[in-house]
This record gives C-alpha cells, structure tokens and sequence, in this order.
C-alpha cells in the first residue's frame, strides 16, 4: 500500500517557467490537499478537493492551478514560477469529506525557483 | 522538511522526563483539532486528535487537553525518548466554502537529549 506519492522529490525552475506537481493516492480517499510549508510559517493550504470534479482554494492560491479529474490524483501546476514559490509542498489526503479523520501526507516535494 | 525548525519555539527536554507542547488556536469555532508530529525530511505524521466536546483525549504515552475557555490545546508527552525530537503542529479545523479545511499552526520543535 504506497499511501500518498508525490513526484518529483525535488526540482529546480527558473523563473517563469511551468510545472506540475504529481500527486497520486492509492486509500479511495475523497478530500485531498495540497499544502506549502516555509520556515518559521507552518504549512498553509493552498487548494484542496472534495472529490472528483470538485476544487476549491485555500488560504494561498495565488500562480497555482488544480484539477481533479480522478479519485487518486491530483496534480498542482505552477503557471509561470517565482522565486516566492520556493517551498516545499505536501500533498496531503483523507477519507471523508469533512476531515473528521487522519490526514495523511506524501514525503513532499521540494522546489527551489531561481 | 529540512529548515523547518528555522525561527520556532523550541522545547529542550532530557530523555525519560515528561513533556508539555501548547498551541493557541484563534477560531472558537473550530470543532475538531490534530496534532501531527513532522521528522526531518518526512511529511507531518497524525499522532492524536480531540473534538470540540470532550476536554482531554489519551493515547499511548501521549494526551491532549482543549480548553476552549481560553483557546488553548496542550500535548503531553509521557517519558519521552529521542525518537520523539522532531516538530510538533496542532492544526484546527475551520468551514470553508462549506467543506472543512484544516489550518496548521506554526509548529514547535522538540529536542530531546539522551
């Protein structure tokens, strides 16, 4: 049982270029998230979804992109980086809709934008 | 993730003794509270939770205790042991867009020393 999987483990852009964050989990889980974490700032959501066909935005939306066109993925996209989206990001997933249950995370992805 | 304890409280304990992580959460009316423990280089790890209408909730060697008079969540470590160094969140819940989203607070790190 792999849980949740994030690719890549690590990543180097420059600025202005696109990206996609893979996120994939095996559980039949229908919430699944997606949060950054910076030093000294804890993690902040920034898009989450209920299910299939269903996205919504959390506190830090802004230059990232989602969709979630299957139950076991859901893929974040970098339109255009900046270096202020250096950070590392965990996808994050649960089984029932109003997180009354564990969240459980990928081992995250670490992007440095030059 | 690496750098994370960068500008957090820190709480330095020797092994064996017992220790105690607060948090302050800001919304009264959150209804549903975690705390996850995150290693180094690991995604955040589910270790209790508590609702809204119980005061105290134990696990193994670990309690935690809400106070919603004053808005405050305690984790109690029982015996802790170097395993038990890493960074500690407690995160709340809150409706968004009428699904719940969980939001962290900003972590305090445990060292334990043998």
């Amino acid at each position: 049982n792999a849980g949740v999987t994030q690719t890549p483990k690590f990543q180097v852009l420059k600025t202005g270029q696109s990206m996609t964050l893979q996120c994939a989990q095996d559980m039949n889980h229908e919430y699944m998230s997606w949060y950054r974490q910076d030093p000294g700032m804890g993690l902040r959501l920034i898009h989450y979804s209920v299910g299939a066909g269903i996205t919504d935005q959390g506190e830090v939306p802004n230059g990232y992109n989602v969709s979630r066109s299957t139950t076991e993925d859901f893929p974040l996209r970098l339109l255009s980086a900046a270096p202020s989206q250096t950070s590392v990001y965990f996808c994050a997933s649960t089984k029932r809709r109003g997180l009354t249950g564990e969240l459980f995370f990928g081992e995250g992805s670490r992007l440095t934008v030059l | 993730g690496e750098n994370v304890g960068l500008h957090l409280p820190t709480l330095s304990v020797q092994e064996g003794d017992n220790s105690i992580i607060n948090c302050a959460y800001s919304n009264s009316a959150s209804d549903y509270f975690i705390w996850y423990k995150q290693e180094s280089g690991k995604g955040p790890q589910f270790i209790i939770d508590i609702r809204s209408n119980m005061d105290k909730r134990q696990g193994q060697r670990v309690t935690v205790l809400l106070n919603k008079t004053v808005k405050h969540l305690s984790l109690q470590i029982a015996a802790t042991q170097p395993g038990d160094s890493a960074v500690y969140f407690c995160a709340e819940t809150r409706l968004n867009s009428g699904y719940s989203t969980l939001t962290f607070g900003k972590g305090t790190m445990l060292l334990v020393s043998p």
